[in-house]
């Protein structure tokens, strides 16, 4: 099992290009997630998913889309970066089981920095 | 609405002294509580959680930690600190009854242990 995995591990654009972060899970998890991490302000969620094609806004979603066309994938797109998009981002999965916690797992992030 | 508090940005020990990080929180319904690790470079780790039962937590490399509900804290603690414990560690909750398991993280707490 590769658990979590997201592709680039890193990456620098110029403002105004557009990307996408793929996160690939193998352990048929119905939840996913994205999340941005910022200096001194943790991990912020930027979308999730509870199911394929289905998806819902976070925290901070703005200057972001998301898509789960499936099940054990889930991308996150900048369209237009900016500046303050540069961040780690890290994907993570669950299960969605009722009655218990559902643990998520974390991929290892994507570095990106937007100039 | 939910929110946790990590007290201390920056924790600087050394080698082999006892060190604690602290984490208070704030939620309206009752939540399960977690540590993740970072370390340098990498992704998350969950550390330890507590979802019921006995209020001391045991997590791995000889952390523990203690759920206190009047105080709504969840401190994290280890007796000896080594080298390799230098990482960033990230308190956060879940609110409880939720399949989404849904995070809501500390802005974290930098722990340096020197020689």
């Amino acid at each position: 099992n590769a658990g979590v995995t997201q592709t680039p591990k890193f990456r620098v654009l110029k403002t105004g290009q557009s990307m996408t972060l793929l996160c690939a899970q193998d352990m048929n998890h119905e939840y996913m997630y994205w999340y941005r991490q910022d200096p001194g302000m943790g991990l912020r969620l930027i979308h999730y998913s509870v199911g394929e094609g289905t998806t819902a806004k976070g925290e901070v979603p703005d200057g972001y889309n998301v898509s789960r066309l499936k099940k054990q994938n889930f991308l996150l797109g900048l369209e237009s970066a900016a500046p303050s998009q540069t961040s780690v981002y890290f994907c993570a999965s669950s299960y969605s089981r009722s009655g218990t916690y559902n643990e998520q797992f974390f991929g290892p992030g994507t570095r990106l920095t937007v100039l | 609405a939910q929110s946790v508090t990590q007290l201390d940005s920056q924790v600087p020990v050394f080698e082999e002294a006892p060190v604690e990080l602290r984490c208070n929180y704030s939620s309206s319904v009752s939540v399960y509580l977690f540590w993740y690790v970072q370390y340098p470079n990498q992704g998350l780790q969950l550390l330890l959680k507590y979802l019921s039962g006995s209020t001391l937590v045991k997590g791995i490399n000889g952390f523990e930690a203690e759920f206190n509900k009047s105080q709504t804290s969840f401190h994290l603690r280890k007796p000896s600190v080594h080298i390799s414990d230098t990482a960033e560690y990230f308190c956060a909750v879940s609110p409880r009854g939720s399949t989404l398991g849904r995070l809501y993280f500390g802005r974290g707490t930098q722990l340096t242990v020197w020689p």
